[in-house]
């Protein structure tokens, strides 16, 4: 069983829907807590970084980590065409800080 | 530029050639990190940085692999006698520090014939 958990999808939404991505995890010692979006042939890039449990708002997209159920949520309101892509959580902590745990990816289409 | 920069973007190789990867952080950046991405898979972690020295090397396949970062900056991650099994696209990343957000490069397709 992997370390990180994610829901492959594909996920299909209407335009201006309300999303939900989420992934579990196994490993209590993970602190930091990353959303990434990556598009196709493109590196993943940062959308959302998170210390501990809590929420953290940028806009249209929310992250969620509850602790206590490893069990992390990004939250995408409004969605758009463009914010088809695929979306990576990612984890790191403990003895080994800098080494992020990575789930597989939700694919996310978003339909005009 | 401002971003992480990977080359060459495309390897093509005979197995059983060594290869090299480049990879120039965002400048300031201490921290830099090597990770191999399959098709439909999240990046699996290979190796890290802190400044010049190699803090956890544990996600690296085999011995066939190293990677180093002689002054701090710019970092190189070497396959010796390539097999197959190698084709993946890998990324780079870096961050202000290890406890910091990173950020990726666009990665290399390596392609082992």
């Amino acid at each position: 069983q992997k370390e990180v958990e994610q829901d492959p999808g594909p996920l299909s939404v209407p335009e201006g829907a309300i999303v939900s991505l989420n992934c579990t995890y196994s490993n209590s010692a993970f602190q930091y807590f990353m959303w990434y979006r990556q598009y196709s042939r493109k590196g993943p890039e940062l959308l959302m970084y998170t210390y501990s449990s809590g929420n953290k708002e940028d806009g249209r997209f929310t992250a969620q980590v509850d602790k206590s159920s490893k069990y992390i949520s990004l939250f995408i309101r409004d969605s758009q065409p463009s914010d088809s892509a695929t979306y990576l959580c990612a984890m790191s902590g403990g003895t080994n800080a800098g080494k992020s745990t990575f789930g597989d990816g939700t694919t996310l289409t978003v339909k005009p | 530029g401002a971003g992480v920069s990977q080359s060459p973007r495309y390897k093509v190789t005979k197995r059983g050639q060594d290869v090299a990867l480049r990879c120039d952080p965002i400048s300031g950046h201490v921290s830099l990190y090597w990770y191999r991405q399959a098709l439909g898979q999240g990046p699996e972690f290979l190796t890290y940085f802190n400044y010049e020295a190699q803090q956890d090397k544990s996600g690296l396949p085999n011995d066939r692999f190293s990677a180093e970062r002689p002054e701090g900056s710019i970092s190189t991650l070497t396959i010796q006698r390539t097999e197959q099994r190698d084709s993946a696209m890998y990324r780079c990343a870096s961050s202000l520090a290890y406890d910091q957000p990173q950020h990726f490069g666009d990665g290399t397709r390596l392609s082992i014939l």
